[in-house]
Parts: structure tokens; sequence; C-alpha cells
């Protein structure tokens, strides 16, 4: 059964520091996004990692992806308010989308 | 601007009703995922269709839920009958050929 942890679960950070969310699953996939949900809201999608050593960036935000150690990072840089949210990754396994628990972001001034 | 919709965005039922929840995925996009969330179990997987095909379902409850996709416009999920559980919010979701899903703005329902 594939497994998706994140860490950390909660992430309460102050305004312009540094910060990498991680995504660790458990069986091989070459495929991984990266999702933002508000409260209340709907998930919208941030990031899709394609391959091994993929690395995308927008903004503040940069995702990459090792397949081989089955691991994604999601790294912040200088956060802002804006950026308070839930971030999750999730693991394509022939189209379904298998989600990790969330980080729970807050970001402070 | 494309989108996923979903119908009713807040319903209230009690227990042993008839729910039912329908998505209209963007246009073009052959593949149609069911997500329910919940806190304590996170995002899950209800079921998906592409080409309006069931392909897997198994993460519904077979005994109370069905999933259908009458045409190629329109996805429904129904609850029959409904029960405290069940509450939680659904998403639809849509996959055209980018690799990337979609989500409406869900479903929020509460059943007494």
């Amino acid at each position: 059964e594939l497994k998706v942890e994140q860490n950390p679960l909660f992430l309460s950070m102050q305004e312009g520091k540094n910060y990498t969310i991680y995504c660790n699953y458990s069986t091989t996939s070459d495929r991984l996004y990266w999702y933002r949900q508000d409260p209340g809201k709907s998930l919208e999608s941030l990031f899709v990692l394609l391959s091994n050593g993929a690395v995308k960036q927008e903004g503040r935000l940069m995702a990459s992806l090792d397949t081989k150690a089955r691991l994604s990072t999601l790294h912040i840089t200088a956060a802002v308010h804006d950026l308070s949210a839930t971030y999750f990754c999730a693991v394509d396994k022939m189209v379904k989308l298998i989600f990790g628990t969330g980080t729970r972001l807050q970001v402070f001034p | 601007d494309a989108r996923v919709t979903q119908t009713p965005r807040h319903k209230v039922t009690e227990m042993g009703q008839e729910v039912t929840m329908r998505c209209q995925p963007i246009l073009g996009h052959n593949t149609v995922f069911w997500y329910r969330q919940t806190m304590m179990q996170g995002l899950e997987l209800l079921a998906y269709f592409r080409n309006r095909a069931p392909l897997d379902d198994s993460g519904m409850p077979k005994d109370r839920f069905s999933a259908e996709m009458p045409d190629a416009t329109l996805a429904t999920l129904k609850i029959q009958p409904s029960e405290p559980r069940d509450s939680a919010v659904y998403f639809c979701a849509s996959r055209g050929p980018e690799e990337t899903q979609y989500f409406g703005p869900g479903t929020r329902l509460l059943v007494l």
C-alpha cells in the first residue's frame, strides 16, 4: 500500500524566513504534485513534477523531486503572510492521486 | 476561465435521506475523480472515470455509495441512505491531456 508522509504537520514561521516541507512516499512513482488549500476552499495546483531531478519554481515556492529517495521538497523563501495555507503533496499511482496528510503553514509578522 | 463546477455547495440532511452531488468537469477533460476530505482521514479517492467508464471505485462504500457519469458533462455521486459518518467535503476533479487534476469547489455535506 502506498503511503505518503509529510512533515512537519504544522509549521509556524516568521515573515522573511526560509523553510522546507518534506514529502516521503513508500513506493515507486515518477509523478508528484503539490497543492495548496486555503481554509474552507478547494485545492489549487501549485506544481507538477514529472521526472527524477525535476525542479520547479513559482514566486517564493520551489519544489523538487528525487524519485530514487522517494522524496519531494517544497521550499519557501522569505515567507510572507499570503503563503499561510495547508500544503499537500500527492503521489500519482496509475492516475490515482494518493495525498499526504498536509502541512498547515502559518506565517506571522 | 475553465473550471470544475459542483452542486450543491452545501447540503444538510437527516440520516437515512438520499444525497446526490453533481459535478461538471472541465470541457474536454476525459478523466473525472471523486474525493472525500475529512479531518480524520484526510483526502481519500472514492472513484474515478475515464471516458465516462468507471475504472476504480474501490475507495467507495459499495452498499450506500454509487457514482455515475451519464454523459461527458455530468458526473454524479449518490449516497443512499446517508449516515452521520458521511459528513465531509466531497470534491470532484477532472484531468485532461495535461498531467494536472483540477479540483472543483466541493460539496460540504452534513448528515444529522
